[in-house]
């Protein structure tokens, strides 16, 4: 159990587009989602949390206008990349947490922007 | 604020062997601490976690130990496996959900 999906695994696009990614829980409602970013070698970055049905929770230095965050379900969050640079390149992941605040990790997707 | 970090970045063991990972944290009201096993390319998996009013919990293979007075926990891996080589870093609670930067286990044939 337990399980949370990402989509895509990976992209490639172009600087100036923007890229959605999706982080769906498959088997179980989670009231809570989360955003990270992992540089090489590094521990993960938060970027924001979210709660179904209401506005997400951008971290310091983290711009909500750059990174859209949409929960729409309980087993639904996407994130969005909008504009996207070189710099936004990086891996990204989701995690969903029920109440028990064990925040269980989607297996990530990998940005990269030419 | 919470700081949690690691005392080794990296950790080399022989096949069969026990592993140790150690984290240490800062913030004494800190009452929920998970352990997690990221492999290269991937998503953080969790592994296993303990709540402050226990000091040890087991699973298969691992068991993490928590000492609240010099507030350190560790995670001890049994017979350490080749698929065992990850990334492993600890998550605390203290006001929010800190990560360490973790340890880089490599298990050699």
């Amino acid at each position: 159990g337990a399980v949370v999906s990402q989509h895509p695994s990976w992209v490639i696009c172009k600087s100036g587009t923007s890229v959605k990614i999706e982080c769906r829980s498959l088997d179980f409602q989670a009231t809570t989602m989360f955003w990270y970013r992992q540089f090489p070698k590094q521990s993960l970055m938060l970027m924001a949390t979210s709660n179904e049905g209401s506005k997400a929770t951008y971290e310091q230095g983290v711009e909500k206008d750059k990174f859209l965050i949409n929960h729409a379900s309980l087993t639904l969050s996407t994130l969005t990349v909008t504009s996207a640079h070189p710099e936004d390149s990086s891996f990204y992941i989701c995690s969903a947490s029920q109440s028990t605040d064990t925040q269980y990790f989607g297996p990530g997707t990998r940005l990269t922007v030419l | 604020g919470e700081n949690v970090g690691l005392h080794l970045p990296t950790l080399s063991v022989q096949e069969g062997d026990n592993s140790i990972i150690n984290c240490a944290y800062s913030n004494s009201a800190s009452d929920y601490f998970i352990w997690y096993k990221q492999e290269s390319g991937k998503g953080p998996q969790f592994i296993i976690d303990i709540r402050s009013n226990m000091d040890k919990r087991q699973g298969q293979r691992v068991t993490v130990l928590l000492n609240k007075t010099v507030k350190h926990l560790s995670l001890q891996i049994a017979a350490t496996q080749p698929g065992d080589s990850a990334v492993y870093f600890c998550a605390v609670r203290g006001n929010d959900m800190r990560f360490g930067a973790g340890t880089r286990l490599t298990v050699k044939p």
